[in-house]
Order: structure tokens, then C-alpha cells, then sequence
């Protein structure tokens, strides 16, 4: 299996900051990596996929890049609606998923 | 619009069988018929409080693909005549505690990102 870590576990930030939330896989999974933002008590919602494309829908102040091992999701501008768990998954192989990076308000 | 939706008990006894079903509306499982490519169908759970973990994914013609971890007790299986995708899950126990999810695939793989999904039933192994 290919184990997928995101760092931080819990990121504290304002309005209007810049966030970044990093994964990174065991081994290389390519660009095939995609992300997702939870909010309590709903399922997940997909964000982007093959690290960098917005899925239809997604603000675009949601962008990811990276490639091979290390890959970043940034939020340009945090929106009160973005206060919510995120979760990376890889699927190069039989798919995986970061532990995920909560986003609490200040 | 695709819409999925689980549905099954929400209590089960330890060392006794989870299912569940997933019923797709709003489109069909089968993808798209022009193309003769289908969708991969997926189960995930997330413990309470915990992560999500990736039980396994099923083709619209039967073709299914395991978490290894779970492999030797996990069967899913699709219905298209009903649309429905299923997940038994065989001698459970308190470590399979969990909210169920099912999710759409994306075509040719199984490997792929999971996109619509389900709202979700808790499932609660428990005597």
C-alpha cells in the first residue's frame, strides 16, 4: 500500500490567509492525487483532481500543485466556508488517503 | 443530477454480516451507453473521528477489487436491473464501526478519485 501523509494534522487560521496544506506519498504516485474537503456529519467533496484540476463547481481560490512525492493544496484567500477537514488521495495503485488537516478558525 | 444513497441496518452484532446498499439515481451504472464504458462504483468508511479508508470497488459488469486488508471478508456486488451496488462485510466487529460510503469511480480503472458520494450511514457494530 502506499501510505499518504499530510502535514499539518491541525492548522488554525484567519479569514482571508493564505493556507497550505501539504501530502506526501511513500513512493512516487505521478500526478494521480486528488483532494477533498469534509465538513462534520457530511461526506466528502471532491476539490480536485489530477493534483491541479478544479473540479466543476470548486472556487478558484482552491488550487493544487506537485508531482511524484510531495504535493500542496493552497487556499489564496480562506473563506468562513472553508473551515473543514481535508483529505488527500492517491490513486496510482489501490487507493489511499492522508489522515487528513483540519482548519480551525483563530 | 447523480444521486447516490446507502441504505441497510444501522446495528449489527459482533462476528455477524454488515449490508448495505447503495441506489443510484439520476443516471445509470452502467456510464455511458454510446461508449459501452461503465463506471467503477467504491466503498469507503470512516471510523468515528478517524480518517477514511478505501473498502473496495466494483465494475458495472461485476469486475470487483479489494482493500487487501479487508479482501477476505468483503463481497460487493451490482445489480443493474435496480441500479444498486451492495456491501456485505462477514464477522464484524467493534473495529468495523464506522460511517459506510458509496461513491462513483471514474471509468477504464478502479484507480481513481470518488466523486459523487453518498451521504453516508453509520453503522454500529454493537451486542
Amino acid at each position: 500500500d502506499i501510505q499518504m501523509t499530510q502535514s499539518p494534522s491541525t492548522l488554525s487560521a484567519s479569514v482571508g490567509d493564505r493556507v497550505t496544506i501539504t501530502c506526501r506519498a511513500s513512493q512516487s504516485i505521478s500526478s494521480w492525487l486528488a483532494w477533498y474537503q469534509q465538513k462534520p456529519g457530511k461526506a466528502p467533496k471532491l476539490l480536485i483532481y489530477m493534483t491541479s484540476s478544479l473540479q466543476s463547481g470548486v472556487p478558484s481560490r482552491f488550487s493544487g500543485s506537485g508531482s511524484g512525492t510531495e504535493f500542496t493544496l493552497t487556499i489564496s484567500s480562506l473563506q468562513p466556508d472553508d473551515f473543514a477537514t481535508y483529505y488527500c488521495q492517491q490513486y496510482n495503485s489501490s487507493p489511499t488517503f492522508g489522515q487528513g488537516t483540519k482548519v480551525e478558525i483563530k | 443530477q447523480l444521486q447516490l444513497q446507502e441504505s441497510g441496518p444501522g446495528l449489527v452484532k459482533p462476528s455477524e454480516t454488515l449490508s448495505l446498499t447503495c441506489t443510484v439515481s439520476g443516471g445509470s451504472i452502467r456510464g455511458g451507453s454510446i461508449s459501452r464504458t461503465g463506471y467503477y462504483w467504491g466503498w469507503i468508511r470512516q471510523p468515528p473521528g478517524k480518517g477514511l479508508e478505501w473498502i473496495g470497488s466494483i465494475y458495472y459488469s461485476g469486475n470487483t477489487y479489494y482493500n487487501p486488508s479487508l479482501k477476505s471478508r468483503v463481497i460487493i456486488s451490482v445489480d443493474t436491473s435496480k441500479n444498486q451496488i451492495s456491501l456485505k462485510l462477514t464477522s464484524v466487529t467493534a473495529a468495523d464501526t464506522a460511517v459506510y460510503y458509496c461513491a462513483r469511480q471514474g471509468v477504464v480503472t478502479p484507480n481513481n478519485w470518488f466523486d459523487p458520494w453518498g451521504q453516508g450511514i453509520l453503522v454500529s457494530v454493537s451486542a
